[in-house]
């Protein structure tokens, strides 16, 4: 079965520092998605980078990078130049097939707080 | 233009009612999800539908039943409500079921249901 691991339950940074959010993975499946998502204390669910099993390069989108190690079987976040609005909760999750279905399975979330 | 929209946003209602809540999505995707946050954050995927076809159902209670009158709509009914059903309710869409980037799921604002 897939399983994502943040080990990660709370992280705190200091405003315009770098900071990375350590995600694993498991699947037996060669072929997967990569995904991080954003729950700012509002609640709703943003969508911030994606990483596929087959890229060659790490994904970027703005100040958000993944770190994919695929030997190792992690996918870490890393926010540059933390803002104070990017404190929230993070989410990995994964697409890969579990069964018959291909579904989206997360991990326990990483509270990010950014300090002033 | 709200991509992904749920209501009500809230829902308070008594034991052993039987509530509804609503999930409709303008990106012409072809598959929409139910997911299930618990009191711990954690999110897990309930069912899942592709052209208003039901292809992941996970284990839920049977009181719980999806309903996909079109492909831009996915309701989800609740009978006889117990107080373990108290979580926040996403849905969310997608453009297919895969690994790809375009497979990203994009999310609903969430709908907190509390049983009392």
């Amino acid at each position: 079965a897939q399983k994502i691991t943040q080990t990660q339950p709370g992280m705190f940074v200091q405003e315009k520092e770098a900071v990375t959010l350590d995600c694993t993975y498991d699947t037996s499946d060669p072929s997967y998605g990569l995904f991080w998502y954003k729950q700012p204390s509002s609640g709703e669910m943003i969508f911030l980078i994606y990483q596929g099993s087959y890229d060659q390069q790490n994904a970027t989108e703005g100040r958000y990078s993944l770190n994919f190690q695929k030997a190792r079987k992690s996918a870490n976040l890393v926010i540059s130049a933390s803002q104070l609005g990017d404190s929230a909760m993070y989410f990995c999750a994964m697409v890969s097939r579990d069964g018959s279905a291909r579904q989206l399975t997360f991990g326990s979330g990483t509270q990010l707080t950014v300090l002033p | 233009d709200t991509a992904v929209s749920q209501t009500p946003k809230y829902l308070v209602t008594q034991m052993g009612n039987d509530k509804s809540i609503k999930c409709e999505q303008n990106l012409g995707h072809d598959t929409m999800y139910w997911y299930k946050q618990d009191s711990k954050k954690f999110l897990k995927i309930m069912f899942s539908y592709n052209n208003k076809e039901l292809i992941i159902n996970e284990t839920v209670p049977n009181r719980f039943s999806p309903k996909s009158p079109d492909k831009a709509h996915l309701n989800l009914h609740i009978n006889s409500l117990e107080l373990g059903d108290s979580a926040v309710y996403f849905c969310a869409s997608a453009q297919g079921g895969g690994v790809d980037s375009t497979d990203t799921q994009y999310f609903g604002p969430g709908t907190r249901l509390t049983v009392l």
